[in-house]
């Protein structure tokens, strides 16, 4: 079974649509990232997340929330879907570093098109 | 604030050797990672390499670090059909309220002809 796992896999819907992206993990990390991956732009950090109810803005955060209201779990929704927010979204974990960085855990990510 | 470049492209022969390289601009970075994206996949965690550290070797992949130069490659030998993948450099965000967080390059496109 996968350590974070995506839902859904793939998404098709139509501009004005509010949807969301789940995430959950097994891993019993304490934080959390989604991020957004386009072609020739890399990863874009969206939202993180330290602990439950803890949320931070990324790079990218406009048009976008999230809600962490369990340590297994991050959502993330996009309330009005517009054609630019068609990507590849990743999910992500980590420990917390004890003054350090750690890695990250991803997922297999959700390829969402808004028509 | 923290960037970290790397090449958009790479074409290799299988069998050959392939070098990617990366440069970050953090100096204070604690590991420094690669890792992995193969088609319809997310990233897998190849490898990483501390920051104290010049070099790390793994079975057909080498990390090699030059701090000095904020400069990082990964070295695969005997690259296979495989391998081929997109290959992203991170490093670590040292301050602030995001410490912790990676900041990835663009990724490199690794394509290994037969």
């Amino acid at each position: 079974d996968a350590d974070v796992t995506q839902t859904p896999r793939n998404r098709i819907t139509k501009t004005g649509k509010r949807i969301m992206l789940e995430c959950s993990q097994t891993k019993g990390h304490d934080r959390m990232y989604w991020y957004r991956q386009d072609p020739g732009l890399g990863l874009r950090l969206i939202y993180y997340s330290f602990d439950v109810k803890d949320i931070n803005k990324g790079e990218i955060s406009d048009g976008y929330s999230v809600s962490r209201q369990a340590q297994a779990k991050f959502s993330l929704s996009l309330e009005s879907a517009i054609p630019n927010q068609t990507a590849l979204y990743f999910c992500a974990t980590s420990e917390t570093g004890k003054g350090s960085n750690q890695p990250q855990h991803f997922g297999d990510g959700t390829r969402l098109s808004i028509l | 604030g923290e960037d970290v470049e790397q090449s958009l492209f790479l074409s290799v022969r299988e069998g050959d050797s392939s070098v990617i390289n990366c440069t970050y601009t953090d100096s204070s970075s604690t590991y420094l990672y690669w890792y992995k994206q193969e088609p319809g996949a997310g990233l897998q965690l190849l490898t990483y390499i501390f920051s104290n550290m010049d070099m790390k070797q793994d079975q057909r992949l080498t990390v090699l670090l030059n701090k000095k130069d904020k400069h990082l490659s990964l070295r695969i030998a005997d690259t296979q059909t495989g391998d081929s993948a997109i290959y992203f450099c991170a490093e670590g965000e040292s301050y602030g309220g995001s410490q912790g967080n990676l900041i990835f390059g663009k990724g490199t496109k690794l394509s290994v002809k037969p």
